[in-house]
C-alpha cells in the first residue's frame, strides 16, 4: 500500500527566503506525481506535474524534483512572498488514475 | 468559466437524511472523481469514473453511490447521512486516454458537509 509522507508538517519563513519542502512515497512504481496548493476554505491548485520519467518540472518561482528510485520528491520555492502562505500537498499515482496524497505542509510567508 | 465546479458549497443536514452533491467539468476530460477530505485535512480517493463507468470504488459504505449522467458531470448521493460524514467533498476531474491525456487532475472547490 502506497504512503506518502511530507516533512515538515508546517514551516514559517520571513519573506524573502528560499524554501524547500520534502514528499517522500514508499512505492517507487509510481506513474506521475503532483503538487497542489490549497488556501483555507478552499479547493486545489494543481501547481506542477512530473511524469515518472522527468526529474523536475518548473514554473515561475517553483521548481519540483522527483527521484523516483529514492522514493522522493521536493518542491522548492524560491523568493518566498506572503502570498505564498497555504498548505501544499504531494499526490503520487500508482497504477491507474487515482492519487494518494500526502497530509501537507502548511507554509506562512511573514511580511 | 470554471473548470471544475460542485454545488453546494455548504450542505448542513440532519442525521439519517438523504443528501446530494453536484459536480461539473467544462474541461472535456473523460475521467472524474469523489475524494474525501477528513477533520485532519487528509484527503483520500473514494469513486473513479471513466466515460460514465465506474473505474474504482474504495472502501465506502454503500449509503454513498456515486452517478455519472455523462462524461462531464459526477454526482455523489449520499443516504442515511451519519456524523462521521461531515467532511469535505471535492470532485476531480482528468484526460486519461489519448494524445491529449496528461493524467493531471483538477479539483473543484469542495463541498463542506455538516451533519448534526
Amino acid at each position: 500500500k502506497q504512503e506518502v509522507t511530507q516533512i515538515p508538517a508546517a514551516l514559517s519563513v520571513p519573506e524573502g527566503e528560499n524554501l524547500v519542502l520534502n514528499c517522500s512515497f514508499t512505492d517507487s512504481a509510481i506513474y506521475n506525481l503532483q503538487w497542489f496548493r490549497q488556501d483555507p476554505g478552499k479547493g486545489l491548485t494543481s501547481l506542477l506535474l512530473i511524469q515518472s520519467s522527468q526529474r523536475e518540472q518548473t514554473s515561475g518561482r517553483l521548481n519540483a524534483s522527483l527521484d523516483k528510485s529514492s522514493g522522493r520528491s521536493t518542491l522548492y520555492i524560491a523568493a518566498s512572498q506572503p502570498g505564498d502562505s497555504a498548505t501544499y500537498l504531494c499526490a503520487v499515482r500508482l497504477g491507474y488514475s487515482t492519487l494518494t496524497f500526502g497530509k501537507g505542509t502548511m507554509l506562512l510567508v511573514s511580511p | 468559466d470554471t473548470a471544475v465546479s460542485q454545488t453546494p458549497k455548504y450542505l448542513v443536514t440532519q442525521m439519517g437524511n438523504d443528501k446530494s452533491i453536484k459536480c461539473e467539468q467544462n474541461l472535456g476530460h473523460d475521467t472524474m472523481y469523489w475524494y474525501k477530505q477528513d477533520s485532519k485535512k487528509f484527503l483520500k480517493i473514494m469513486f473513479s469514473y471513466n466515460n460514465k463507468e465506474l473505474i474504482i470504488n474504495e472502501t465506502v459504505p454503500n449509503r454513498f453511490s456515486p452517478k455519472s449522467p455523462d462524461k462531464a458531470h459526477l454526482n455523489l448521493h449520499i443516504n442515511s447521512l451519519e456524523l462521521g460524514d461531515s467532511a469535505v467533498y471535492f470532485c476531480a476531474s482528468s484526460q486519461e486516454a489519448g494524445l491529449g491525456g496528461s493524467y493531471e487532475q483538477y479539483f473543484g472547490p469542495g463541498t463542506r458537509l455538516t451533519v448534526t
